[in-house]
């Protein structure tokens, strides 16, 4: 199992600019989850999903829009980008909600000037 | 608002010492209490976890020590190594949630 895979690995957008960012799990997970991680502030969620076509707001969720038409795929829309929104940004899932492990992928990397 | 916080920010022990990263939290709905590990250029994974009906899960040098009444938890290290130098986040989730609020991180380096 390849398990959480995330694409691009690095992008730089100049500010406007819109972009996906792509995130796939072969474990056959319901729930999925974005994250954003900066420096010194720990993961706060963007967006997640309990299951195909099921999407709910976290706790940071403007500027940002998500879809789950498939179990697999979860991408992460940016639109009109910001420099706030330079960060690591982690995709994650689980097979159970709150209470179940989550598995991360090894993160997008995104700088906005 | 911060619904987990973590200290200290940063660490450095000895080689052999005792690393120890203390979180504590408000809702008293949290029930599931993980920690994660992250190496750099790595995404977080699952290092332990704990649920509120023990007060304390150790595995191999890994303890996580629980106080209810308190509101507090934390994790050891045993005979710390070079290796286990990493940014540690502890975490806390509901049963009938489905997000994890995590604290801030602490980097923790060991040195030889």
């Amino acid at each position: 199992n390849a398990g959480v895979t995330q694409t691009p690995k690095f992008r730089i957008l100049k500010i406007g600019q819109s972009m996906t960012l792509q995130c796939t799990q072969d474990m056959n997970h319901n729930y999925m989850y974005w994250y954003r991680q900066d420096p010194g502030m720990g993961l706060k969620l963007i967006y997640y999903s309990v299951g195909a076509g099921i999407t709910d707001k976290g706790e940071v969720p403007n500027g940002y829009n998500v879809s789950r038409s498939t179990t697999e795929d979860f991408p992460l829309r940016l639109e009109l980008a910001a420099p706030s929104q330079t960060s690591v940004y982690f995709c994650a899932s689980s097979y159970t909600g709150g209470n179940g492990e989550q598995y991360f992928g090894p993160g997008t990397r995104l700088t906005v000037t | 608002q911060q619904q987990v916080k973590q200290s200290p920010q940063s660490l450095i022990v000895q080689k052999g010492g005792i690393s120890i990263i203390n979180c504590a939290y408000e809702n008293t709905a949290f029930d599931y209490f993980p920690w994660y590990q992250q190496f750099p250029g790595k995404g977080p994974a699952l290092l332990i976890a704990i649920r509120p009906d023990v007060s304390e899960k150790k595995e191999g040098r890994f303890t996580i020590s629980f106080n209810k009444s308190a509101k507090q938890f934390s994790l050891h290290i045993m005979d710390s190594q070079p290796g286990d130098s990493a940014t540690y986040f502890c975490a806390a989730s509901r049963n009938s949630g489905y997000a994890l609020n995590f604290g801030k991180g602490t980097s923790l380096l060991v040195t030889p």
